[in-house]
C-alpha cells in the first residue's frame, strides 16, 4: 500500500464547476497535510496546508481533513482553464524530522 | 523572495559517470530533500537531510549518496549513473517547524543517462 493515494485521473470539469481532489494517507501519525499545484514543465507550488480535522477555506480553494478515515480533500469552486494542472498531495510524515512524502498527484483539466 | 537554484536545468550522461547534482537555497532553512519524478510515479522521496552532515535515506536511496556540508547547499550524487536514473530531479527545502513546513522547490533537473 502506497503511503499516499491519489486517484491519477485525469479529471475533467467544465469552467465554473466544483472539482474535488482526493487523496487518502496510511501513516496515522501523519500531522500535516499539503496540497501542491504543479503545471506541466515547472516546479510544484504550495495551494494550503492543514492539520486540524475539519475545512480550511482561501478564496476559491476548500481542504478537507478527516484523520479518522486518513482522507484529505481539496475542493476548487469556480473552476478556470488556468486551474489546469496536476495537483500533488503531501504528507507531513512527522516521523523525527518533519519527512515530506507526496502522492502520485491528480490531474485536473477544466474546459471551457 | 525565497530561492532554491539547481545548478544544471538539462543533463545528459554516460552510463557508469558519476554525476553530481547541487542545490542551494538562501532561505536558512534547516530541512533540504532531494525527489525524483517521474509520469505516474509521482515525487518520490530520495534522501533528506535536518542539519548540516545530517542525512536520512527516503524511500529511493539505493544508487544515490548525498552530502550537505554547509546549510544552504545539498548535494545529490549518482556513484554510477544507470538508464533507469533518467528522470527529473527536484529539490526542496523547508524550515524546521511544528506543523506548516512548506517545501519550496527549485525548478528541477532532467537527467538523462545514455
Amino acid at each position: 500500500q502506497k503511503e499516499v493515494e491519489q486517484n491519477s485521473g485525469p479529471l475533467s470539469v467544465p469552467e465554473g464547476a466544483i472539482a474535488s481532489l482526493n487523496c487518502t494517507y496510511s501513516d496515522r501519525g501523519s500531522q500535516s497535510f499539503f496540497w501542491y499545484r504543479q503545471y506541466s514543465g515547472k516546479s510544484p507550488e504550495l495551494i494550503m496546508f492543514i492539520y486540524s480535522n475539519g475545512d480550511k477555506e482561501d478564496g476559491r480553494f476548500t481542504a478537507q481533513l478527516n484523520k479518522a478515515s486518513q482522507y484529505v480533500s481539496l475542493l476548487i469552486r469556480d473552476s478556470q482553464p488556468s486551474d489546469s494542472a496536476t495537483y500533488l498531495c503531501a504528507v507531513n510524515r512527522r516521523s523525527g524530522y518533519n519527512k515530506l512524502i507526496f502522492g502520485a498527484g491528480t490531474r485536473l483539466a477544466v474546459h471551457p | 523572495d525565497v530561492k532554491v537554484t539547481q545548478s544544471s536545468r538539462y543533463l545528459v550522461k554516460r552510463t557508469g559517470e558519476k554525476v553530481f547534482l547541487e542545490c542551494v537555497q538562501d532561505m536558512d532553512h534547516e530541512n533540504m530533500f532531494w525527489y525524483r519524478q517521474d509520469p505516474g510515479l509521482g515525487l518520490r522521496l530520495i534522501y533528506f537531510s535536518y542539519d548540516v552532515k545530517m542525512k536520512e535515506k527516503g524511500d529511493i536511496p539505493e544508487g544515490y549518496s548525498v552530502s550537505r556540508e554547509k546549510k544552504e547547499r545539498f548535494s545529490l550524487i549518482l556513484e554510477s549513473a544507470s538508464t533507469n536514473q533518467t528522470s527529473m530531479y527536484l529539490c526542496a527545502s523547508s524550515a524546521f517547524t511544528a506543523r506548516d513546513t512548506e517545501a519550496f522547490f527549485g525548478q528541477g533537473t532532467r537527467l538523462t543517462v545514455v
